[in-house]
């Protein structure tokens, strides 16, 4: 069965400080792997996503996660946080079509 | 462009009523999903539809939930004898045919039962 673990409910950094988001994932198969930003009373946006290729992926945002297949990680990173990436983020996995998503992590981001 | 469009953003029901909730796809986009998030959890699949087939029903909680898509483009969730329980924010989500693609999300309808 596939699943996917964010193990921290929230993150705080200082803004201007680099930031972590962690996601592990279980899954059978090759994974394809997403990252989503999700507002208060708004759905989700999408970010990011690792199909095949390089390691490191970037998105939107100035995001980007690092893929890496023996830890079955994929940790979202941003190396200058902004006050206005405070918000809920899922990491999400499918190989089906359907997303699988994790429980979310709130990102604060403090001035 | 146009995104993915939900109606109505908010619904109040007594238990026991049914509801119906719509989505309006992004245009051209063949692949629809519906997700059920309850409070201060991630989203859980609920269907998922190509063009007008329903290929995947196996998140749909009971017979309850029906779930339509009759032309390809429009979708309705629909809930009959509501419970409490199914309160929650109804996400519907729609994207291009390949697999590998983004899902584009709506605000969703945030579902109460009284």
């Amino acid at each position: 069965a596939q699943s996917v673990a964010q193990p921290e409910d929230q993150v705080n950094v200082a803004e201007g400080n680099p930031l972590t988001v962690k996601c592990t994932y279980s899954v059978s198969g090759n994974p394809y792997l997403f990252w989503y930003v999700q507002y208060p009373n708004r759905g989700l946006q999408f970010l990011l996503k690792y199909i095949t290729g390089d390691n490191l992926v970037k998105g939107s945002y100035g995001f980007e996660a690092e893929f890496n297949k023996s830890q079955t990680s994929f940790h979202l990173k941003k190396p200058s946080a902004l006050v206005s990436d405070s918000a809920l983020y899922f990491c999400a996995v499918s190989n089906t079509g359907k997303l699988i998503f994790g429980q979310g992590t709130t990102l604060q981001v403090k001035p | 462009g146009a995104g993915v469009s939900q109606s109505p953003r908010y619904k109040v029901a007594k238990r026991g009523q049914d509801v119906a909730l719509r989505c309006d796809p992004i245009s051209g986009h063949v692949s629809l999903f519906w997700y059920q998030q309850a409070l201060g959890q991630g989203p859980e699949f609920l269907t998922y539809f190509q063009n007008e087939a329903q290929l995947d029903k196996s998140g749909l909680p009971s017979d309850r939930f029906f779930a339509e898509r009759p032309e390809g483009s429009v979708s309705t969730l629909k809930i009959q004898r509501t419970q409490q329980e199914d309160s929650a924010v109804y996400l519907c989500a729609s994207s291009d045919r390949r697999r590998n693609q983004p899902q584009h999300f709506g605000d969703g309808t945030r579902l109460s039962i009284l």
